[in-house]
């Protein structure tokens, strides 16, 4: 079956610019993470979906930072006003189930670079 | 707090070698379960194996074997053999285990990047 998708793939804004970063999970899958890698570093946690409701969102760096997954499957994660440092790689995972240490599968990351 | 440590920021070997990527954890759970990606040049992660902290039986898959240890806090990643396609980034990550609405998320080591040369 089809793997965990993102878009875009790439995304250049200008620093104030608002982006709109989409991910569609694994089907079926009731957990849904986002993450962000910066270069030559490990991804870091920032917010985690249990079908439609956000029950963590500590690791967003700034109240310019939203996600939501209205219907429980696609989520979108929003940046407003963006600056020079968020420019990363945005990686979304889906898992199976709720119970802890499921596998995460990963979406192939959109990389957003700001100007 | 948990905390994953790859020490080695990059591996150079030559095709046909054996190499072994290094994974330092800690944590204060009793149960929890470990994992290790592959990130090519292409940016994805690729789920490699996944571990509970209850099984330290050792895996070999064809040309990869890992060796977790829950004394030494270490789960090593071996692939013998080494080609040129194994060229990446590889990331341990650790993640708790609790039920319910619990997060679960992955903590990352900062990765080893593993060059295979021709």
């Amino acid at each position: 079956g089809a793997g965990v998708s993102q878009s875009p793939r790439y995304k250049v804004a200008k620093r104030g610019q608002d982006v709109a970063l989409r991910c569609d999970p694994i089907s079926g899958h009731v957990s849904l993470f986002w993450y962000q890698q910066a270069l030559g570093q490990g991804p870091e946690f920032l917010t985690y979906f249990q079908n439609e409701a956000q029950l963590d969102k500590s690791g967003l760096p700034s109240d310019r930072f939203f996600a939501e997954r209205p219907e429980g499957s696609v989520s979108t994660l929003k940046i407003q006003r963006t600056q020079q440092e968020d420019s990363a790689v945005y990686l979304c995972a889906s898992s199976a189930g709720l119970a802890g240490g499921k596998t995460q599968y990963f979406g192939p990351g959109t990389r957003l670079l700001v100007l | 707090a948990q905390k994953v440590t790859q020490a080695q920021t990059e591996i150079s070997v030559v095709e046909k070698e054996d190499v072994t990527l290094d994974c330092v954890y800690e944590t204060r759970d009793t149960t929890y379960y470990l994992f290790w990606y592959k990130q090519p040049p292409s940016g994805e992660l690729v789920f490699l194996i996944r571990r509970n902290s209850f099984d330290e039986q050792n895996e070999i898959s064809g040309r990869y074997s890992w060796n977790f240890q829950k004394s030494t806090s270490s789960f090593n990643f071996t692939i013998t053999a080494s080609q040129v396609v194994d060229s990446a980034v590889y990331f341990c990550a650790l993640s708790e285990a609790r039920g319910g609405g619990a997060t679960n998320k992955l903590i990352f080591g900062t990765g080893t990047l593993l060059a295979v040369q021709p």
